[in-house]
């Protein structure tokens, strides 16, 4: 059982590229979130879904897209990287019955920009 | 009045030490409240919940007063292992399990 799995762990970016971060879950939860974690600050929610084919904005969404066209995962995009996007990003998930259980956390991507 | 607050730090303690960190919010509707830990920037992990007045797990204490909406955090006998940082954590929504992050309270053990 692997939980929650992120892709990739490190990445740098040029300013204006484009990519993709992937969290994969095998817990057939219902709810999964992005957040980012800069220095001095708390997690802050980027987006969210609450079921798969649905989205919704989180605290800090601009500049952000993401997709669940499947169940299992929730996809982060960065359309054209900046370098305050610069963070660590944090993917959870958690089951549509246990909304006051703790969230399950991935592993983490670093990301730089440049 | 920040939705989630923590004293940020750090805390520098001697091992053996007891410490305590606070935690306010602002959601009065919030029933259940979370301590996580942070080590180096990895994946915050559950180190307790919260859903009452209080909670023990050996030597961690954590208790909750509804009236001032608050949270704290007691350690007993910091080892140098309990060098992190400690988030507390709010539910801001029932319905979509939405999680408000305080930014975190860092601790620093010294032999």
């Amino acid at each position: 059982n692997a939980g929650v799995t992120q892709t990739p762990k490190f990445r740098v970016l040029k300013t204006g590229q484009s990519m993709t971060l992937l969290c994969a879950q095998d817990m057939n939860h219902e709810y999964m979130y992005w957040y980012r974690q800069d220095p001095g600050m708390g997690l802050r929610l980027i987006h969210y879904s609450v079921g798969e084919g649905t989205t919704a904005k989180g605290e800090v969404p601009d500049g952000y897209n993401v997709s669940r066209l499947k169940k299992q995962n929730f996809l982060l995009g960065l359309e054209s990287a900046a370098p305050s996007q610069t963070s660590v990003y944090f993917c959870a998930s958690n089951k549509l019955t246990d909304l006051n259980q703790p969230q399950h956390f991935g592993d983490g991507t670093r990301l730089s920009i440049l | 009045r920040k939705e989630v607050e923590q004293d940020p730090g750090p805390f520098n303690v001697p091992e053996g030490a007891t410490v305590a960190f606070n935690c306010t919010y602002s959601n009065s509707a919030s029933q259940s409240f979370f301590w996580y830990r942070q080590d180096c920037r990895k994946e915050p992990k559950l180190l307790m919940s919260v859903y009452s007045s209080g909670n023990e797990d050996g030597r961690f204490t954590a208790q909750l007063n509804r009236a001032s909406q608050y949270i704290s955090l007691l350690i007993r006998d910091s080892k140098l292992s309990d060098s992190a940082t400690y988030l507390c954590v709010v539910p801001f929504s029932s319905n979509t399990g939405k999680l408000i992050f305080g930014q975190g309270t860092t601790l620093q053990v010294k032999p």
